[in-house]
């Protein structure tokens, strides 16, 4: 069975300050691919990063940058010089060979001013 | 406009009473699928449909039910709703292809509430 393991429920930094996101997942699938979303206060989640399970660069794009390391079973999120815009909840997801795609149970970040 | 649209955006029903959320979509897609989202619970998925032909159950079907009327419509229907199904609803669509290739694209939500 897959599952995601978002151990963070719930995360407060000042802004400005750097935040990682954690995100666990489990598959017996040798193709597979990862996700993050993002669900601001609004409550639209909106797509930020694919990454599929032959490629372990990571990746960044402006302030995001992701971490993905197969030998932990691991796709985290940092956030550098956070913003109180980030504040959101943020979703792990993981698609397999069954063509379907598994959630975490999200973290909600919380970036004081 | 949005490309996914819901309808209702919020909605206040009674134990026991029928109930039809509906989503369309502009994109073209082939692929609609419906989640629901509880506090602590992230996304579960609900159904989903790979063409107008194709309903298939997902993760938390029961006491629902769905229907494909057309490759941009897909409705959720909770025949008698209950105060458990009180939750955020999200409809979801896909290109064609392994779903892990195409970006899921969510509609605003539905939040629906249960007396």
């Amino acid at each position: 069975a897959q599952k995601v393991t978002q151990a963070q429920t719930e995360i407060s930094v000042v802004e400005k300050e750097d935040v990682t996101l954690d995100c666990v997942y489990e598959t017996r699938d040798t193709t597979y691919y990862l996700f993050w979303y993002k669900q601001p206060p609004s409550g639209e989640l909106v797509f930020l990063i694919r990454r599929n399970s032959f490629d372990e660069q990571n990746e960044i794009s402006g302030r995001y940058s992701w971490n993905f390391q197969k030998s932990t079973s691991s796709f985290n999120f940092t956030i550098t010089a956070s913003q109180v815009v980030d504040s959101a909840v943020y979703f792990c997801a993981l698609s397999g060979e069954d063509d379907k795609i598994i959630f975490g149970k999200g973290t909600r970040l919380h970036i004081l001013p | 406009d949005a490309d996914v649209t819901q309808t209702p955006r919020n909605r206040i029903t009674k134990t026991g009473k029928r109930i039809m959320l509906e989503c369309s979509q502009t994109k073209g897609h082939d692929r609609m699928y419906w989640y629901r989202q509880d506090p602590g619970l992230g996304l579960r998925l609900i159904y989903y449909s790979f063409d107008v032909k194709d309903i298939n159950k997902g993760e938390i079907s029961d006491g629902y039910s769905v229907s494909r009327q057309a490759q941009a419509k897909f409705s959720l229907s909770l025949e008698s709703a209950i105060p458990n199904q009180t939750a955020l609803y999200f409809c979801a669509t896909s290109a064609e292809g392994q779903v892990a290739l195409s970006e899921q694209y969510f509609g605003p939500g539905t939040r629906l509430t249960v007396t």
